[in-house]
Formats: C-alpha cells, structure tokens, sequence
C-alpha cells in the first residue's frame, strides 16, 4: 500500500466550477502535511500548508482531517492557469524532514 | 537569485556507463536532497544531505552515490547506469528554519539505452 494516495484523475471541469481533491495517507506518524503544484514538465512548487484548523488563501481551502487520516484541496471558481497536477505531500515525525509524495492528481480546467 | 540549477537538461546513456547529474543552489540552504519521478509513482527521494559533509540514503539509494563537500553543490552519481534508471531527476533545497518549502531544481530527463 502506498503511503500517500491520491485519485490520479484526470479531473476535467468548465472554468468557474468549484473541483476538490482527496488524499490519504497510511501513516499515522505523519505530522506535516502539503499540497505542491507541478505543471506539466515543471518541477513541483509549494503551493500550500495543511493545518489542523484548515486554512484558506484566497481561491484555494485546504482541510486535513487526522482520525480518517485525509487531506482535501479545494479550488473555488476554476481558471485555465489552475490546471497542473496536483500533489499531496507528507512528512512524517522522525523522518529528518523528508518528503514522501502521493503520485499526484492531474486537473485540466476548460473554456 | 538562480535558485537551485540542474544540469544537463536532458541525457541519453548507454547501459553500463556513469554520469554525474549536477545541482547547485545559491540560497544558503542546508538541507538538500535529489528525487526521482517516474509515471504513476510520484517523486521518490533517493539521497538527502542536512549539510556540508553529511549524507543520507532515501527511499531508493541503489544504483546512485552522493557527495556533499560544500553548501551549495550537491551532485547524483550514476554508477552503472541500467535501463531502470530512466527517469526524470529533481534536486531540492530548503533551509532548515523552513523546511516545509523545498525548492525544486528544473530536472533533468535522464534516458538509459
């Protein structure tokens, strides 16, 4: 079993909708959580933290839920620039900072 | 700023043969560390460093070496490359009072004959 899962998609909507994504992680140890943004041929950029309380920066709300051990994206009002592939990232305690990625969800925002 | 820099770009090797995949970052980080990532698999990290002089393995270390003599230079030693390696490579770098963001390098798309 992976450690970190995601539905690889891919995710097609109209611009303007409002898309969500999942991620489960197996570990229970994990203590840090974050979804990077790569485009397609890109390298990964951070594109935000997930904290407990859940938190919100401008279009984009991420939420983590610890007892089911998930962690959700989601995008409000979709644009053409959104459309990347989508990473969730874990660290887990102990783990001298070391990243473990799910294999990503790809989102394609149409006209 | 350049950032982190990776080069070459892309590389095509022949089974069997060595090379050295470069990366360097003019940040002042402390932490750097170089992935894989093949399709469906997401980035797998093969060998990090904490700092100058120290070095640790990843997830998948086989088949690769490392070598951390200064701050900014952190390079990827292939072997004996083997059809296996094929793959696109990542460097990144973050500072330890931040770990959360690592900066990711171009890559390099590595090709094994």
């Amino acid at each position: 079993r992976k450690e970190v899962e995601q539905d690889p998609g891919p995710f097609n909507v109209p611009e303007g909708a409002t898309v969500a994504f999942n991620c489960t992680y197996s570990n229970s140890a994990s203590q840090s959580f974050f979804w990077y943004r790569q485009d397609c041929r890109k390298e990964p950029k951070l594109l935000m933290s997930v904290y407990s309380s859940g938190n919100e920066d401008g279009r984009f709300t991420a939420q983590l839920n610890r007892a089911s051990q998930y962690i959700s994206l989601l995008i409000r009002d979709s644009k053409l620039s959104d459309s990347a592939t989508y990473l969730c990232v874990v660290i887990l305690s102990g783990s001298a900072r070391q990243l473990t990625f799910g294999s990503g969800t790809q989102l394609t925002v149409l006209p | 700023n350049a950032g982190v820099t990776q080069t070459p770009k892309f590389q095509v090797l022949k089974t069997g043969q060595s090379m050295t995949l470069q990366c360097a970052q003019d940040m002042n980080h402390e932490y750097m560390s170089w992935y894989r990532q093949d399709p469906g698999m997401g980035l797998r990290l093969i060998h990090y460093s904490v700092g100058a002089g120290i070095t640790d393995q990843g997830e998948v270390p086989n088949g690769y070496n490392v070598s951390r003599s200064t701050t900014e230079d952190f390079p990827l030693r292939l072997l004996s490359a083997a059809p296996s390696q094929t793959s696109v490579y990542f460097c990144a770098s973050s500072s330890v009072r931040s770990y959360n963001e690592q900066f990711f390098g171009p890559g390099t798309r590595l090709t094994v004959l």
